[in-house]
Parts: structure tokens; sequence; C-alpha cells
């Protein structure tokens, strides 16, 4: 079946750590997301990326970063610049041409030990 | 003011009641509108999408209404499985290849037995 898999489910971080989260899709999509949502909040746009090799920052890109070295794949980095990381992280791809459904991934929820 | 705003609720029906959510957007050159519905620390999923002419899915009916900038989504003869947080999600298209949507807060519906 295809779909968006994230790994792991569940993330502790421990101060100064930096961690990494993983985002896998074989929908063949070309455009990939990273969302963060805190509770009482709307989804907030970390990065995005359009096309390999190519990424660009969203609302609140401090503190993490990305790649986009193959198409299926677009992990996380949450770095220790990061000072309130704690939150559930959602990944997500859309075919990237013009207004569609985004797919999401099942999420990550990342705590701070 | 927010981009996009929600009534946080919670709202909590009977089974079979009807119930309406609206959701309201500050820019009025906004192209795209959808609604997701999230169950408790899953991925959102596609609700719907919302035409200009309004559209029905089932129990489910969305309106937009340009003028006012607002969105509902109305759902009759609630069922338990209903229960979830929707979220109105708009595409604040800024024109050229980027497409940015702004996620609402949610709104929490509990349907009671």
């Amino acid at each position: 079946d295809g779909g968006i898999t994230q790994s792991p489910k569940y993330l502790f971080r421990k101060e100064g750590q930096n961690v990494t989260l993983s985002c896998e899709q074989n929908l063949n999509h070309d455009a990939m997301y990273w969302y963060r949502q805190d509770p009482g909040q709307g989804l907030r746009l970390i990065y995005y990326s359009q096309i390999v090799n190519d990424f660009q920052k969203g609302d609140i890109a401090e503190g993490y970063s990305v790649s986009r070295e193959k198409k299926e794949s677009f992990p996380l980095t949450v770095t220790s610049a990061q000072k309130n990381p704690t939150a559930f992280y959602l990944c997500a791809s859309s075919t990237g041409q013009g207004i569609e459904k985004l797919f999401f991934g099942s999420g990550t929820q990342l705590s701070v030990l | 003011r927010k981009e996009v705003e929600q009534d946080p609720g919670p709202f909590n029906v009977p089974e079979g009641a009807t119930v309406a959510f609206n959701c309201t957007y500050s820019n009025s050159a906004s192209q795209s509108f959808f609604w997701y519905r999230q169950d408790c620390r899953k991925e959102p999923k596609l609700l719907m999408s919302v035409y200009s002419s309004g559209n029905e899915d089932g129990r489910f009916t969305a309106q937009l209404n340009r003028a006012s900038q607002y969105i509902s989504l109305l759902i009759r003869d609630s069922k338990l499985s209903d229960s979830a947080t929707y979220l109105c999600v708009v595409n604040m298209a800024y024109g050229g290849a980027t497409n940015k949507l702004i996620f609402g807060t949610g709104t929490l519906l509990a349907v009671q037995p």
C-alpha cells in the first residue's frame, strides 16, 4: 500500500541533543512538508520541499534542519538550538501540482527528558 | 487577527443532532478551502474540499461565503464516530508555484450517546 511512514512514533530528547525524525513516502510525490502541532494551536509549517535537493523554510524553521537527497525521504533534525521541541510532528506530501490534498504520516511525539 | 479562526469548542451534542462549525479567514484572495478531520493524536485526514457553490457528501455539507470570508461545515444525524477535531484549512495562495496552507486550531466535537 502507498503512503507516508514516520518513525519513531515516540521520541525523547535530552538537553543539548540533536534528534532526527524520519519521513518516507512511496506515493511518488514531489512535494513534502514538515509541520509542528502544539496543544490549542494549528499546524505550523517548519520546512517544505517541492523537489529533490531543494527545500525552503516555513514559518518556524529556527532550530530545525532538513535534507531532501531522495524523492522518497525528507528527514527532519531537531537541533539543540530548538529550545522548546516538545510537540507532535507531522510529515505530509502532495503531488505539488497546484492546490490539492495533503497526505499525512501518523506523526511523531517528541518530548524532552 | 489570526489568518484562520475557529471556535475551539468543545461542542457536546447528542447522537442524531445536527451541528455546524464556522471558520473565518483573513485573506480575501484565498483560493481553496478544506475541512480536515483529526482524531486524538492521529494525523489529519481530508474530510472534504469546499467549493464556491457549496457541496455535500452524505451527512456532511460544506459552504463558502466569500463576501463574509467564512466557511462552514454542517454535520447531520451525528454519530458517535464523528467525535474528533475538525480543522479548517485555507490555501492563502500568493501566486507562483508555492501554495501556503494555513490550518485553524480546530473545533472539538464530542458526540454523546
